[in-house]
């Protein structure tokens, strides 16, 4: 059964650089058959996507996020990351990895998500 | 950006209810569709996609339906454990994928 588990700081600085990483376990992140994607959702707020990649690298991010955003892929490590710089505290949220399954016979970054990730809380305060 | 909105935000039921959620998006999304479900503090839960297509192992008093910019979520009898907050996502217009603001179903 596929897991993915979020870990990284969950306190960051204003200004300072937002760094998670998603362990992918029970199945490979090299999959084709897949996208791998994060997605944040502030606090009694609701789910905002953040940006997703395919195994070989390709990556797409929310044009909200976009100059600030960073996503990677460590096929070795089975993982794939964040970095979101210059935070602010409208950046303090849970952050969530999943798997992103296109609908399509070829891949593109468009589907659905699962599993999730159990989620892991980011609060920007100095 | 698609705009996806659902309706109501929040409402009070009670066990045994016939409830629908609806979710409406700002252009024709045909039905690039997904719902899901989330209680507190826990990740969302996968229920539907493509608008009707059942995740395997989620109950079949949940079901889905719609097409185009209005869709529904219905959940035939409500469960003590169907009080959760529920979204609806848009994957059609990608690679900027967007979800509704939540409805969140409370006990009466």
């Amino acid at each position: 059964q596929l897991q993915l588990q979020e870990s990284g700081p969950g306190l960051v600085k204003p200004s300072e650089t937002l760094s998670l990483t998603c362990t992918v376990s029970g199945g490979s992140i090299s999959s084709s058959s897949y996208y791998w994607g994060w997605i944040r959702q502030p606090p009694g707020k609701g789910l905002e996507w953040i940006g997703s990649i395919y195994y070989s690298g390709s990556t797409y991010y929310n044009p909200s996020l976009k100059s600030r955003v960073t996503i990677s892929v460590d096929t070795s490590k089975n993982q794939f990351s964040l970095k979101l710089s210059s935070v602010t505290a409208a950046d303090t949220a849970v952050y969530y990895c999943a798997r992103l399954i296109f609908w399509s016979g070829y891949p593109i970054p468009a589907g659905w998500f699962d599993p999730w990730g159990q989620g892991t809380l980011v609060t920007v305060s100095s | 950006a698609i705009r996806m909105t659902q309706s109501p935000s929040s409402f009070s039921a009670s066990t045994g209810d016939r409830v629908t959620i609806t979710c409406r998006a700002s252009q024709g999304i045909s039905s690039y569709l997904a719902w899901y479900q989330q209680k507190p503090g826990k990740a969302p839960k996968l229920l539907i996609y493509a608008a009707s297509t059942l995740q395997s192992g989620v109950p079949s008093r949940f079901s889905g339906s719609g097409s185009g910019t209005d869709f529904t979520l219905t959940i035939s009898c409500l469960q003590s454990e169907d009080f959760a907050t529920y979204y609806c996502q848009q994957y059609y217009s990608y690679p900027q994928l967007t979800f509704g603001g939540g409805t969140k179903v409370e006990i009466k």
